[in-house]
């Protein structure tokens, strides 16, 4: 247990269904990111938090995604309108220094 | 695409054997880390090195920097059945992962 928790573990949804996922991160942990996953690839950086401000996006986080971190302590992933090929891990991470500490993941099955 | 490249993609070896991984970037970095990951589940970091270092070593871990070639690699010695696992470089504030090299430690 790395000390950052995500909600649920797992997630199945209708196609065009609304999904939140919940990341806590480690308590003193200014910086939070969120990643996606899919079989056999590597993480993929969606966006990332200091604080409580959203630095940065990738041109990947369509307009259907967007995050959240109120008050710079846990964070929301909200995907609008789901499609199949949102279907993926959703990672969170946090961290203060240099090395970085990964929940576990919520894994998503858009069908 | 944001991920570099790691080579070999997937890694076969009998326990005992040494694992050799190979990760390649394009930008300039001030440090690459390594991260493991068992089936399906978080990451785990297992070993940063500075760009004004060439060699680190972490237990049974060996990873190499050469800035020039933009290239890094991760050797595992004595390799065990429990390092089943994909490994992944990482580079940059934001963390740009590799596709990562998928080993396996058959006993």
């Amino acid at each position: 247990d790395t000390g950052v928790s995500q909600d649920p573990r797992h997630k199945i949804t209708k196609r065009g269904q609304n999904v939140t996922f919940r990341c806590d991160p480690i308590s003193e942990h200014n910086r939070l990111y969120w990643y996606r996953q899919t079989l056999g690839q590597g993480p993929e950086f969606l966006t990332y938090f200091q604080n409580e401000a959203q630095l940065e996006k990738s041109r990947l986080l369509s307009d259907r995604f967007s995050a959240e971190r109120p008050k710079g302590s846990f964070s929301t992933l909200e995907i609008q309108r789901t499609e199949q090929g949102d279907s993926a891990m959703y990672l969170c991470a946090s961290r203060t220094g240099i090395e970085a500490f990964f929940g576990q993941g919520t894994r998503l099955t858009v069908v | 695409s944001q991920q570099g490249e790691e080579d070999p993609q997937a890694l076969s070896i009998q326990e005992g054997e040494n694992a050799t991984m190979n990760c390649s970037y394009k930008t300039s970095i001030n440090n690459l880390q390594w991260y493991r990951q068992n089936s399906g589940r978080g990451l785990v970091h297992l070993i940063l090195i500075r760009s004004n270092e060439r060699e680190k070593h972490s237990g049974r871990l060996r990873v190499t920097l050469d800035t020039s070639k933009k290239s890094s690699s991760l050797l595992i010695t004595a390799s065990r059945a429990a390092d089943t696992a994909s490994y992944f470089c990482a580079r940059g504030g934001k963390l740009i992962f590799g596709q990562g090299t998928e080993l396996s430690v058959k006993p």
